[in-house]
């Protein structure tokens, strides 16, 4: 498609328990971002990706937090046993190729709210 | 490292008048920066981006702001405020080696009637 897509839009959870969110890139775009929004407005850049390989994932939390690109399928970011603090706005971003602009283009976002 | 810093967390305009939003950054290389938009609840929309083209970047719905690499500004103006206008505002840098995008801290305006 021509946007970025996230699913679900919203996702509630209680502590403990797993969450799942997923992305679909724009077809065609071979990098994937993943970028935390927390309530104070800030973002937090978590994963990348080029195709299905890991391309930069010095942002992600070593515990909890995982991330797939499959072929064929859309991108995952799952966080297993959710924290109070893992209540965000998760975007998705993806770029075509690198072109000298580095534009990326954002899905709506997937709002968690852990309780 | 490159990195952003919006000088104000909070600007209060009146409608009508012009909208200052201040943006300074850090790169080694000519760096690639962005303005973005976010109302409340809603995602991020793309106001204008630099890339080392002009240094004078018109954006949508009025905005434009000036690359001084002198100063290593991006500042964000708008000559009369609308009441829509009222929003958080990101000023954005791409890591020139990995292309994640590094985030200001936001400035959020508010248009007074």
């Amino acid at each position: 498609g021509e946007e970025v897509a996230q699913t679900p839009k919203h996702l509630v959870r209680g502590e403990g328990q797993k969450a799942k969110l997923y992305c679909a890139p724009i077809k065609g775009h071979s990098y994937v971002f993943w970028y935390q929004q927390v309530l104070k407005n800030e973002f937090k850049f978590l994963i990348s990706f080029q195709n299905e390989n890991v391309f930069d994932e010095t942002g992600m939390p070593k515990e909890r937090f995982s991330a797939k690109c499959l072929p064929n399928s859309p991108c995952s970011l799952e966080i297993q046993a959710t924290k109070l603090e893992d209540s965000a706005v998760y975007f998705c971003a993806s770029i075509h190729r690198i072109t000298s602009s580095y534009e990326q283009y954002f899905g709506p976002g997937t709002r968690l709210t852990v309780t | 490292a490159q990195s952003v810093t919006q000088l104000d967390s909070h600007v209060s305009v009146s409608e009508g008048t012009p909208v200052l939003l201040r943006c300074n950054y850090s790169s080694s290389y000519s760096p690639s920066l962005f303005w973005y938009v976010q109302h409340p609840n809603k995602g991020l929309q793309l106001l204008l981006k630099y890339t080392s083209a002009a240094t004078l970047v018109k954006g949508i719905n009025g905005f434009e702001a000036e690359f001084k690499k002198s100063e290593t500004s991006f500042h964000l103006t708008k000559p009369s405020a609308h009441m829509s206008d009222a929003a958080e505002y990101f000023c954005v840098v791409s890591d020139r080696g990995t292309y994640k995008y590094i985030f200001g801290t936001g400035t959020r305006l508010k248009v007074l009637a």
